[in-house]
This record gives C-alpha cells, structure tokens and sequence, in this order.
C-alpha cells in the first residue's frame, strides 16, 4: 500500500528557512508527481506547487516562486519542500501529497511548522 | 483566481443524507474531486473526477454535478463520517491551478 511519511515538527525563527522531507513506499516513485499542500491553522487548504520525481522538474504557484524550492532523491523515494525567508504567516501544517491527473490520491501525515521569535 | 464557495457547515441526523455543495464559475467543464478531513489528519480523497469513488471508500459517498454546482452526498450518515468536506479542482488558468474549496464541516447530531 502507498505510504507517504513525512519528516517531524518544526520550529523556526522568522527569516529561517525549514526543509520538510517526504518518503514515498508502496508505489513507484518516479511514476508520479509529489505536490505540497499548506494549511494554516483554522484555515483551508492551499497548493505550493510540484516537483516530478523522474526529472526534477519543479512547478512552484505564484505566491512562493522565490522564496520555495522543491527537489527529489530518487535513491531514497524521497522528496523534499525547502522554504526561506519564513515569517509568521507561514505557520502551518506542511502535506506532501501523491498526484494523479489533477488531483492528489494519498497523503502524507503532515508536518507542523512553527514560525516564532 | 478560480474560487469554489462551500457552505461553512451542514448538520445531520445518524442515517439521514449529508449533501455538500460546491459552487464554481464553469465547474461544469472541470473534474471535481472531494476530501474528508478529520481533525489533526490529513485528507483523505473520497470522490474523483465528479462522482468516483477510489478502492475502499464506501458506497455511502457519491458524487455528482449540475449546472454551476457540485454535490457531495453521504447516505446513511454515521457519527465517524463527522469531518471537514472540500471539493477541489484543476483550473489550468489559474496562477494556483489546483484550487479547494472553503470547506464545510459536517455535524452528526
């Protein structure tokens, strides 16, 4: 069965940078592409963007092309979403999600990042 | 941006029908698909691609679409099916081409 096991919480200063790492089992890696999803608290769900594990190609929303880098190690199955220049509004829960023409079938478990002086 | 409005809550009674919409300019052209989300877990895909359900997901969930709207029905409502719903879509013109709707959170009572 398709598993996606996310990397633990987080707490970061503003202006800090946080890697969140994402290991796919059960299915074949580089097939399809892992998305990051964010959720604010009390808020609803956002798409960061995507990396494909078979070229490293990378798609990034508007809002974080910049500040957002999203890469792969095939070797391992794992993905990863690395985001700077934090501030407060970038608390969040952190999901990585497996994506399937348009949507997103599995999920990771999330991971919380905490942006606090 | 593409927005999908969700009405912020729906109540029902154990057995009774939940039904969920979601409202989009055009969604008639889009493939809808619905999440269940429990508190502090990730969300669970229950319905794609308008009205299909993935491997294990009971037949109490059904999807469908009609005009501007898109509807989430779960029959027989049991306490465990008490969650937030929300459809999302791929709008290929957007900025943010994967959008979600707000969110309804579904009570049993």
């Amino acid at each position: 069965q398709v598993h996606l096991v996310q990397s633990g919480a987080e707490v970061k200063k503003p202006g800090a940078s946080v890697k969140v790492s994402c290991k796919a089992s059960g299915y074949t890696f580089t097939g399809y592409f892992i998305h990051w999803v964010r959720q604010a608290p009390g808020q609803g769900l956002e798409w960061m963007g995507w990396v494909n594990p078979h070229t490293g190609g990378t798609d990034y929303a508007q809002k974080f092309q910049g500040r957002v880098t999203m890469t792969r190690d095939t070797s391992i199955s794992t993905a990863y979403m690395d985001l700077g220049r934090l501030t407060s509004d970038d608390t969040a829960v952190y999901y990585c999600a497996k994506g399937l023409t348009g949507m997103f079938d599995f999920w990771g478990q999330g991971t919380r990042v905490t942006v606090s002086s | 941006s593409y927005v999908l409005t969700q009405p912020p809550s729906v109540s029902v009674a154990p057995g009774q029908t939940a039904r969920i919409t979601c409202r989009g300019s055009n969604i008639g052209t889009k493939s809808v698909h619905w999440y269940q989300q429990k508190p502090g877990q990730a969300p669970v895909l229950v319905v794609y691609d308008d009205g299909d359900r993935p491997s294990g997901i009971p037949e109490r969930f059904s999807g469908s679409k009609s005009g501007n709207t898109a509807t989430l029905a779960i029959s027989r409502v049991e306490v465990g099916d008490e969650a937030d719903y929300l459809c999302q879509v791929w709008d290929s013109s957007s900025d943010h081409p994967y959008v979600f709707g707000t969110g309804t959170k579904v009570t049993v009572l």
